[in-house]
């Protein structure tokens, strides 16, 4: 079956401008995650989401993130203002319960010039 | 705060031989452990999970050894093959909902 598909693979962008990062989960999972992954480093928490509320949202850095699920499956991260230190790759997973494994997306790599 | 490391940012071996690959953790609390594989310009893959209530998990070629003593966690690979090469992270469920918090890495190079 598909797995978590990540739309767009690339996005480059200038400094101040706003991004919208998508993600599509895997049918039926219930439990959607960000992360930002830096050069060399691992994956690091932004927010899930349980059904279409954001249980958790302690991993933003700033209110210049924000993320959305609207209807329980797909997911939008949207960065406002961007900022060089923003580039990244952002990664969506998904899982079937909060409990149960997350499996990753390919990720979006993000450069802000 | 507390967070998952790993001993050796780098690691490489020949093909055919194991591999051993070390993590350490901090937070007693945490319940679930997973070990990850991530090829460039990929996302990570998920290899094998542990929970607390065990200490040794197999899968195929894989076993992952989790020690609460010493808060250790380690992934081994029996017969290692170029296709192993890569990143390999561990990371940590502390019962904080979905939350994984992940180590640095370790590279894997499979010498032929």
């Amino acid at each position: 079956g598909a797995g978590v598909s990540q739309t767009p693979s690339n996005k480059v962008t200038e400094k101040g401008k706003y991004v919208e990062l998508r993600c599509d989960p895997i049918s039926g999972h219930t439990a959607l995650y960000w992360y930002r992954q830096s050069l060399g480093q691992g994956p690091e928490f932004l927010i899930y989401f349980q059904g279409t509320g954001a249980a958790d949202d302690s991993g933003l850095p700033n209110d210049r993130f924000f993320a959305v699920r609207p209807e329980g499956s797909v997911s939008t991260l949207k960065i406002q203002r961007t900022e060089r230190g923003d580039s990244a790759v952002y990664l969506c997973a998904s899982s079937l319960t909060s409990t149960s494994d997350q499996f990753f997306g390919p990720g979006t790599r993000l450069t802000v010039l | 705060g507390e967070s998952v490391g790993l001993h050796l940012p780098t690691l490489s071996v020949q093909e055919g031989d194991n591999s051993i690959i070390n993590c350490a953790y901090s937070n007693s609390a945490s319940d679930y452990f997973i070990w990850y594989k991530q090829e460039s310009g990929k996302g990570p893959q998920f290899i094998i999970d542990i929970r607390s209530n065990m200490d040794k998990r197999q899968g195929q070629r894989v076993t992952v050894l989790l020690n609460k003593t010493v808060k250790h966690l380690s992934l081994q690979i029996a017969a290692t093959q170029p296709g192993d090469s890569a990143v390999y992270f561990c990371a940590e469920n502390n019962n904080q909902g979905g939350k994984l918090i992940f180590g640095q890495g370790t590279e894997l190079s499979v010498k032929p």
